[in-house]
């Protein structure tokens, strides 16, 4: 089967640190990607991995570790405008196929 | 240009109407997708086109029929719909299956 599994929801203050845990299992693995969506609207892409190890984007970092089903991703200085859902989605090996996880809410608070 | 549109932004049908979304990028990507999303739960995959044709149909009822006039414009017709189909329909694309999505603002639909 296939399974993604995140917190469905998380709340942290500004200018803190927080890390959003990812655990899958797919038939299957391609690449990870974590999304932005802010209420109402269209998911942002924001990070990929397809290899072990740390991506670093600015203020968004991710991680991943395929030995484990696993990744993170890591937001730093966070401000209000990060509260949003983020969505980990991991793509299967014949390429086209996303499957989304349910999405952790991020609530960012003064 | 790194963006997708979609028409129309809001939706309102019965369930004896016809009616079409729409979605265009011109971005060259030869990947495109539908997904339904309903409030606070992820996208749901519907379809995938690739160089437009359809590689992917996610066992998604026939009220629902994709279609890709050519690489730019993606369509999704809808015909006899239920209110359970009242739902954000997103289109995506991306310039192969292998890269990151690039997803429209998408049409809020309501089937009364």
């Amino acid at each position: 089967g296939q399974n993604i599994d995140q917190p469905t929801e998380m709340t942290a203050t500004e200018g803190a640190i927080v890390q959003i845990n990812c655990t899958y299992q797919t038939s299957g693995f391609n690449g990870l990607f974590w999304y932005q969506q802010h209420a109402g609207e269209a998911p942002t892409f924001l990070s990929y991995n397809v290899l072990d190890g740390l991506e670093e984007k600015g203020r968004f970092s991710s991680f991943l570790s395929r030995s484990k089903g696993y990744s993170y991703l890591l937001l730093k200085e966070l401000q209000m405008k990060d509260s949003a859902s983020y969505l980990c989605a991991v793509r299967n090996t014949g390429g086209f196929k996303t499957i989304f996880g349910a999405g952790t809410r991020l609530f960012v608070k003064a | 240009d790194t963006e997708v549109t979609q028409t129309p932004k809001h939706l309102v049908m019965g369930m004896t109407n016809k009616k079409s979304l729409k979605c265009e990028q011109h971005m060259g990507h030869r990947a495109m997708y539908w997904y339904k999303q309903k409030a606070k739960k992820p996208p749901e995959l519907m379809f995938v086109y690739s160089y437009e044709k359809l590689s992917i149909n996610e066992s998604v009822p026939s009220r629902f029929s994709p279609e890709c006039p050519n690489s730019s414009l993606l369509n999704l017709h809808l015909h006899a719909l239920q209110p359970e189909d009242s739902a954000l329909y997103l289109c995506a694309s991306s310039s192969f299956g292998v890269d990151e999505q690039y997803f429209g603002p998408g049409t809020r639909l309501t089937v009364t």
